[in-house]
């Protein structure tokens, strides 16, 4: 079945740590997106792809990074700048930018600091 | 910057009866899209439905209806035959056509179904 699959489903950090989550579509899309979700609040964009090789900022990529090198994979680095990352991390991608259809996202991810 | 605001944290339902779930947003813009979001315990998010501004008719999705009031840049979802499967977490998301497909959420409404 096509879908986007994360990984892991529950990841832990130390202090000073980088970590990687993991993204990845087999839906053929175009765009990729990462969002974080904290208690109380809705989702808020971090990073998103419209393209292989090229991404831009959203509303909080301070301490998080990203790369674009294969159109199915979307992993973004939580770097130990990223001062509170305990949070749930959501994946999407939607079909090509721009368009009217939805973006379809993964199950999460869980970081949490040890 | 669009903002989008949803100002019942929580709302309750007996099942098989209609809710109404309320979401206003702010744009400068006149045309974009809509849409309203569920996410179960599972914390997937599933897409519910969808409005593009440009269509005047609200969209409708089986049990899953709208009301766009765009002049009033008002976006409601009403959930008619309340289902136990139907407790979730509802967002309302704003995304603007020239954006890059960047989706605004607003905070959620947590909705409760009573047998």
């Amino acid at each position: 079945d096509g879908g986007i699959t994360q990984s892991p489903k529950y990841l832990f950090r130390k202090e000073g740590q980088n970590v990687t989550l993991s993204c990845e579509q087999n839906l053929n899309h175009d765009a990729m997106y990462w969002y974080r979700q904290d208690p109380g609040q809705g989702l808020r964009l971090i990073y998103y792809s419209q393209i292989v090789n090229d991404f831009q900022k959203g509303d909080i990529a301070e301490g998080y990074s990203v790369s674009r090198e294969k159109k199915e994979s979307f992993p973004l680095t939580v770097t130990s700048a990223q001062k509170n990352p305990t949070a749930f991390y959501l994946c999407a991608s939607s079909a090509t930018p721009n368009s009217n259809q939805p973006q379809h996202f993964g199950d999460g991810t869980r970081l949490s600091i040890l | 910057a669009q903002t989008v605001t949803q100002s019942q944290p929580e709302m309750s339902v007996q099942e098989a009866e209609t809710v109404t779930l309320s979401c206003t947003y702010d744009t400068s813009e006149s045309d974009y899209y809509l849409f309203w979001y569920k996410q179960p315990p599972s914390r997937q998010m599933i897409l519910v439905i969808r409005q593009e501004a440009y269509k005047q008719q609200n969209a409708t999705e089986n049990r899953f209806s709208v009301n766009f009031q765009k002049a009033a840049k008002s976006f409601s979802l009403k959930i008619s035959d309340s289902q136990l499967g139907d407790a979730a977490m509802y967002f309302c998301a704003y995304r603007q056509k020239s954006s890059g497909d960047k989706l605004t959420f607003g905070t959620g409404t947590r909705l409760a179904v009573r047998p």
